[in-house]
């Protein structure tokens, strides 16, 4: 399986500035056929489901505002929030849908207020 | 709207059994694959099994198999999760979710609220 590691593991960042995310996978996402990154965002917020973010590696889903971007290609991808807001307070993962069967998450990164 | 609506959960000694149910509406269930995803208490998210459009292909994490079943009715809209020989480690919020993508390699859209699972003695 292919394992995602995040980093960091938490994050505080105080209003309205950069928030950045890292995510490093053990073996590529890159499917060369297509030239598209499998890999996926999602935010958590306490008590509720995951939300997917950014699919494509920096695809954002419809209705996700525009201060989180994805970047990143191969093995190394970040999840960025431009400008953070009281309501991104979350837990954020990764996920690869390369390898399959057997996606995987990375571990988690949580992010709070400074 | 896409809504998947998760129930079954509960407490159960080890050894037991439990059938998770996750009803879905707002879309054609009969052509997305579907997973089940689960957190273990202050922990992160762990794929546990998928299936596809028709039933024809079914995939399990290395730890449940053998244990668990997916499975799902197209005509009720609905995924199953058939649990046997549960084990403390089973104890999680399990979440159904839709896979969208490219025939098996797919990211999650949409999920369910959760439904506990707690096994214990």
């Amino acid at each position: 399986d292919i394992v995602m590691t995040q980093s960091p593991d938490s994050l505080a960042v105080s209003l309205g500035e950069r928030a950045t995310i890292r995510c490093k996978s053990s073996q590529s996402v890159l499917y060369s056929s297509d030239s598209k990154n499998y890999l996926a965002w999602y935010q958590q917020k306490p008590g509720q489901p995951p939300k997917l973010l950014i699919y494509w590696a920096s695809t954002r889903e419809s209705g996700v505002p525009d201060r989180f971007s994805g970047s990143g290609s191969g093995t190394d991808f970040t999840l960025t929030i431009s400008s953070l807001q009281a309501e991104d307070v979350a837990v954020y993962y990764c996920q690869q849908y390369y390898s399959t069967p057997g996606w995987t998450f990375g571990q988690g990164t949580k992010v709070a207020i400074k | 709207e896409v809504q998947l609506v998760d129930s079954g959960g509960g407490l159960v000694q080890p050894g037991g059994s439990l059938r998770l149910s996750c009803a879905a509406s707002g879309f054609t269930f009969s052509s997305y694959w579907m997973s089940w995803v689960r957190q273990a208490p202050g922990k992160g998210l762990e794929w546990v099994a998928n299936i596809k459009q028709d039933g024809s292909e079914k995939y399990y994490v290395d730890s449940v198999k053998g244990r668990f079943t997916i499975s799902r009715d197209n005509a009720k809209d609905s995924l199953y999760l058939q649990m046997n020989s549960l084990r403390a480690d089973d104890t999680a919020v399990y979440y159904c979710a839709r896979g969208i993508g490219v025939v098996t390699s797919y990211y999650f859209d949409h999920w369910g609220q959760g439904t506990r699972v707690t096994v214990s003695s």
